[in-house]
């Protein structure tokens, strides 16, 4: 059973860089036919996309997110990570990473998601 | 980009009744399309992928239809554990999620 877990800080300061890790566990990253995926929900609201990277290191990001997102992965961890950078409290929301699994189209493992707060 | 739109937005029913939720394209998205329930503090769970096929461990009161811009997601019967917040996203381009239809109990 795949499981993710998202670690890191659930407080930071406005313009500075959101940092996150998500470890796998039960399978491994470098497997072909995922994307490792980084969601987030603002408190009360829907779901946005904010990337994705292949094992390989290719990487596709939402476009209104793009200038400030970054995500890497680290195959001999079994970890990828979420960098968002000048963040204001409008970036305040839920993290979750997700494998997206290319067959299906879809999100099918979930972390559990973490509260992540802007504030000075 | 393609948007999604879900409706209605909120759904009151009783458990046992049926539950229809539809979710639309703003330009086709052929059979690319899922769904997804997701529970107070919990992340989303995957119920259906590529707009019909059930992804693994979903029971068979779950069901989805449609391709194209037009798509529904059907409970047929609903059980106490199926109040809860349904998703849909598409994943032409890049993946984006419906607004969501809120199922509650009437």
């Amino acid at each position: 059973q795949v499981q993710l877990q998202e670690s890191g800080p659930g407080l930071v300061k406005p313009s500075q860089t959101l940092s996150l890790t998500c470890t796998v566990s039960g399978g491994s990253i470098s497997s072909g036919g995922y994307y490792w995926s980084w969601i987030r929900q603002h408190p009360g609201k829907g779901l946005e996309w904010i990337g994705y990277i292949y094992y390989s290191g290719s990487t596709y990001y939402n476009p209104s997110l793009k200038s400030r997102v970054t995500i890497s992965v680290d195959t001999s961890k079994n970890q990828f990570s979420l960098k968002l950078s000048s963040v204001t409290a409008a970036d305040t929301a839920v993290y979750y990473c997700a494998r997206f699994i290319v067959l299906m189209k879809g999100f099918d493992y979930w972390g559990q998601g973490t509260l992540v707060t802007v504030s000075s | 980009e393609i948007v999604l739109t879900q409706s209605p937005a909120t759904l009151s029913l009783s458990p046992g009744e049926r539950a229809t939720l539809s979710c639309r394209a703003s330009q086709s998205v052929s059979s690319y399309l899922a769904w997804y329930q997701q529970k107070p503090g919990q992340a989303p769970r995957l119920l259906i992928y590529d707009a019909s096929n059930r992804a693994t461990g979903i029971p068979a009161r779950f069901s989805g239809s449609g391709s194209g811009t037009d798509f529904t997601l059907t409970i047929s019967s609903l059980e106490p554990e199926d109040f809860a917040v349904y998703y849909c996203q598409q994943r032409s381009n890049w993946p984006r999620f419906g607004p969501g239809t809120k199922v509650d109990i009437k």
